[in-house]
């Protein structure tokens, strides 16, 4: 079946500017997950989504940033006056529940100029 | 958190076995023991977990100690693709917040010599 799918798969953008990056999770999984990545680094946890709801914010690195989900499917995450420290791999997760297993999609490389 | 300690690196031949400890003293009862790779520039990939009891499936086979304070990774016949980083994670699915995320360490980047 379909895996977890993310676009655009690489992003170059000026310092600024706002950027959406998009989820498609495995269909029926009602968790979904945000991380980054930055070079070099592991992966730092941003947002959990249950369905559409967000109960865990908490790795959200500023304001700047935020995110949704509608229809317990597609999620954006949104960049808002984006800094060259946002360059990273943005990588979303989904499981069929919060504690089931989480299956990654192949992330989107944003570049800051 | 409870957290795991890898070596930094691994070096196996082509259809060799390749075992990748991983060193976790103060796991608490609940931690499940993961394994995630990551592939050059790509997203990690899941590879195995289990609670107390070994396991196998497709990809690899996951022994845990008795004592649950370490386990390995085996992969039994390593090809190039197996190149990868391949990171060994607690994860307690009970707790409200921590069990949110996956928390990746270092990982031990395994290198394949054909």
């Amino acid at each position: 079946g379909a895996g977890v799918s993310q676009s655009p798969s690489n992003k170059v953008t000026e310092k600024g500017k706002d950027v959406e990056l998009r989820c498609d999770p495995i269909s029926g999984h009602t968790a979904l997950y945000w991380y980054r990545q930055s070079l070099g680094q592991g992966l730092e946890f941003l947002i959990y989504f249950q369905g559409n709801s967000a109960p865990d914010k908490s790795g959200l690195p500023s304001d700047r940033f935020s995110a949704e989900r509608t229809g317990g499917s597609v999620s954006t995450l949104t960049i808002q006056r984006t800094q060259q420290e946002d360059s990273a791999v943005y990588l979303c997760a989904s499981s069929a529940h919060r504690k089931e297993t989480q299956y990654f999609g192949p992330g989107t490389r944003l570049l800051v100029l | 958190d409870a957290k795991t300690t890898q070596p930094n690196s691994m070096e196996s031949n082509e259809e060799e076995p390749v075992h990748l400890p991983c060193n976790h003293s103060t796991i608490s009862g609940t931690d499940y023991i993961h394994w995630y790779r990551q592939l050059p520039s790509q997203g990690p990939e899941y590879v195995i977990h289990g609670l107390t009891s070994n396991v196998n499936n497709r990809m690899a086979s996951l022994a845990i100690a008795e004592d649950r304070k370490s386990s390995t990774l085996i992969l039994h016949r390593a090809t190039l693709r197996d190149a990868a980083v391949y990171y060994c994670i607690l994860r307690d699915p009970s707790e409200e917040a921590a069990g949110n995320k996956l928390t990746f360490g270092g990982g031990t980047r395994v290198l394949v010599k054909p």
